[in-house]
């Protein structure tokens, strides 16, 4: 199992410019979840999705941020146009049914914005 | 746990010591909760979790503790180790919320050989 994998793992982007991650979560997992990680507000979640459905998006910060999961084993996250304040770490998480709520997390994309 | 802003709370302990970190949490309706564990670089990575009609769990030199009545939980670590450093942080689930975790804002924990 090669768990949740991300990418990229850095990515510096200029102010304006398009940004998009990624993520494959784990084979079987029905849920998965994007998380943003700042010193300043530490870990947001920012949406989830239920086989493949957004189920809540109230923790995306504006329009520039958009969420898709086409098929059960891709995410992608867009942020467009980017800016300096949107540079934080950006976790993808995934976890299956049954009575554990526990998630698994990738790795994370370091985003910088200049 | 609290949201900290800039700063994180830290815990400095010695090579072999007991480290003891704690969460406080405010809603009743948490029905279960999860520590993880942060390293530089890394994502959160699943310790240990406990349901809300449990009071203690165990596992290897883990200890989670939850006093429902003052809504306190608690990471036990035995013999902590140079490998322990690490950003910790609880988690919970509401009950009836969705399937969403809420974390705290987290504890560094220092591990001084």
């Amino acid at each position: 199992d090669a768990g949740v994998i991300q990418s990229p793992r850095h990515e510096v982007t200029e102010m304006g410019q398009e940004v998009t991650l990624r993520c494959k979560p784990i084979s079987g997992h029905d849920y998965l979840f994007w998380y943003r990680q700042t010193m300043m507000r530490g870990l947001e979640l920012l949406i989830y999705f239920n086989n493949n459905v957004p189920i809540d998006d109230s923790g995306m910060p504006e329009d520039r941020f958009s969420a898709k999961m086409p098929n059960a084993s891709f995410s992608t996250l867009k942020i467009q146009p980017s800016e300096p304040r949107d540079s934080a770490v950006y976790f993808c998480a995934s976890r299956g049914g049954g009575g554990s709520y526990g998630y698994t997390f990738g790795s994370g994309t370091r985003l910088t914005v200049v | 746990g609290e949201s900290v802003g800039l700063h994180l709370p830290t815990l400095s302990v010695q090579e072999g010591d007991n480290s003891i970190i704690n969460c406080a949490y405010s809603n009743s309706a948490s029905d279960y909760f999860i520590w993880y564990k942060q390293e530089s670089g890394k994502g959160p990575q699943f310790i240990i979790d406990i349901r809300s009609n449990m009071d203690k769990r165990q596992g290897q030199r883990v200890t989670v503790l939850l006093n429902k009545t003052v809504k306190h939980l608690s990471l036990q670590i035995a013999a902590t180790q140079p490998g322990d450093s690490a950003v910790y942080f609880c988690a919970e689930n509401i009950n009836n919320a969705g399937n969403m975790l809420t974390f705290g804002g987290g504890t560094r924990l220092m591990v001084k050989p």
